[in-house]
């Protein structure tokens, strides 16, 4: 069963602008992961953050994790229409454990 | 290094026909994984190898699927008989021993089930 659940299901932004997707799960988890995914291909890692930490940074990228919402977000800043894909939160419940994944969300960033 | 290598790309089979998916990981991952991926969702794991070994297969519709890692490195998936809605992304990811939280995916074979 799908445990992440994302929200908005699909963001239209203009080049510069920012992004903001959020991921909720139900259980407790190790660690929150996102991906990103382009049309038709694989699954890209883009950024880990581990139940004991509450914000992360890499590069244009921000996540933070609230355990006690059971909630996550992912900042895209200055988004470029490079960054249209689509975006997956996945839990893993343990380390090395199965990753379970979100619905994702659609984002298009408009040139 | 080289990434996680699948084929094929795509597949176009009826009903009831039998389809295989090849994967090769990352040189040196020992943890492989098999997801399904269905149109406008998030992949799904179907199974989990760890070397040769299966770590959770769960998910894994065992009366038509089935999955092998011979030697602890390749590993093929095999669906038969494939039903209509098995068509969908069928993914390949590995990781390692030391980073095992990240996994690593392959392009992906694109299955439709006509």
């Amino acid at each position: 069963s799908q445990q992440g659940e994302e929200d908005p299901q699909a963001l239209s932004i203009q080049e510069g602008e920012n992004a903001t997707m959020n991921c909720s799960y139900k259980t407790s988890i190790n660690n929150l992961q996102w991906y990103r995914q382009n049309s038709g291909r694989g699954l890209v890692h883009l950024i880990l953050i581990r139940s004991n930490e509450r914000e992360k940074h890499s590069g244009r990228l921000r996540v933070t994790l609230d355990t006690s919402k059971k909630s996550s977000s992912l900042l895209i800043t200055a988004s470029r229409a490079a960054d249209t894909a689509s975006y997956f939160c996945a839990t893993g419940e343990t380390s090395g454990s199965r990753l379970t994944f979100g619905e994702g969300t659609q984002l298009t960033v408009n040139p | 290094e080289a990434g996680v290598a699948q084929s094929p790309r795509y597949k176009i089979i009826e009903k009831r026909q039998s389809v295989a998916f090849w994967c090769n990981p990352i040189s040196g991952h020992a943890t492989l994984y098999w997801y399904q991926q269905i149109l406008g969702q998030g992949p799904k794991l179907l199974i989990q190898f760890q070397n040769n070994g299966v770590v959770d297969d769960s998910q894994l519709p065992k009366d038509r699927f089935s999955a092998e890692r011979l030697k602890g490195v390749d590993s093929t998936l095999k669906i038969q008989p494939a039903k209509l809605e098995d068509s969908a992304v069928y993914l390949c990811a590995s990781s390692s021993f030391r980073t095992q939280e990240t996994q690593y995916f392959g392009p992906g074979t694109r299955l439709l089930v006509l």
